[in-house]
């Protein structure tokens, strides 16, 4: 069964603060995805990563792959109120899989908090 | 597009009443999948579907049922409603060659009494 931790499990920080939040795991992803959900609503994909080492930027949002496709980060830069959120990571078994290969592990998230 | 759109939003069951989630998408995805979340939990699959008349279970589908007659629907029937099944359900669809990237629907929160 692979699992993905990630952490912190709660966020609170100020406007303006830069944060990273971590998803790891001792499996290997053939891709890993990051969703954010806010209150009543359904996650939104954020950012797909394939290629381990692979660095995407998404406005003030930068996303990394590790060298070894188990883990993954999520920087934020300047954080503003509109980034509140539950941050989600999901992980797709390699392609070599067999039974559940088309199962996606989720994170059980990190909670941000940006405080005006 | 609407995207994914599920219904109802919210519904209250007594214990061993049964009811079905509507689940649709209009995007033409063959990949449609049912989920669980739960505080602490995170967000677990129950059924899946890689293409209308196939299905397939996910990590907790006891207690429930799916079918998949056509591309657009993927409805999750409750056959028996228990306590244990309090939950916000999601329903999500991929399109085809990117499988993994979920497009969510806003959700349905149940409630068993």
């Amino acid at each position: 069964t692979q699992l993905l931790e990630q952490s912190p499990q709660f966020l609170s920080i100020q406007e303006g603060e830069n944060l990273t939040v971590y998803c790891n795991s001792s499996s290997v992803f053939s891709s890993l995805q990051w969703y954010r959900q806010e209150p009543g609503e359904g996650p939104v994909l954020l950012v797909t990563v394939v290629t381990g080492g692979e660095v995407k930027k998404l406005k003030r949002l930068t996303f990394q792959f590790g060298d070894a496709r188990k883990d993954s980060s999520l920087h934020i830069t300047a954080a503003q109120p509109g980034d509140t959120g539950l941050y989600l990571c999901a992980g797709a078994p390699p392609a070599y899989s067999g039974a559940g290969s088309y199962q996606l592990t989720f994170g059980k998230g990190t909670k941000l908090s940006v405080i005006p | 597009n609407a995207g994914v759109t599920q219904t109802p939003k919210f519904q209250v069951l007594k214990t061993g009443q049964s009811m079905t989630l509507q689940c649709a998408q209009d995007m033409n995805h063959e990949y449609m999948s049912w989920y669980r979340q739960d505080p602490g939990m995170g967000l677990r699959l129950i059924h899946y579907s890689v293409g209308a008349g196939i299905t397939d279970q996910g990590e907790v589908p006891n207690g429930y049922n799916v079918s998949r007659s056509t591309t657009e629907d993927f409805p999750l029937r409750l056959l028996s409603a228990a306590p244990s099944q309090t939950s916000v359900y999601f329903c999500a669809s991929s399109p085809p060659g990117a499988r993994y990237e979920q497009y969510f629907g806003p959700g349905t929160r149940l409630t068993v009494t």
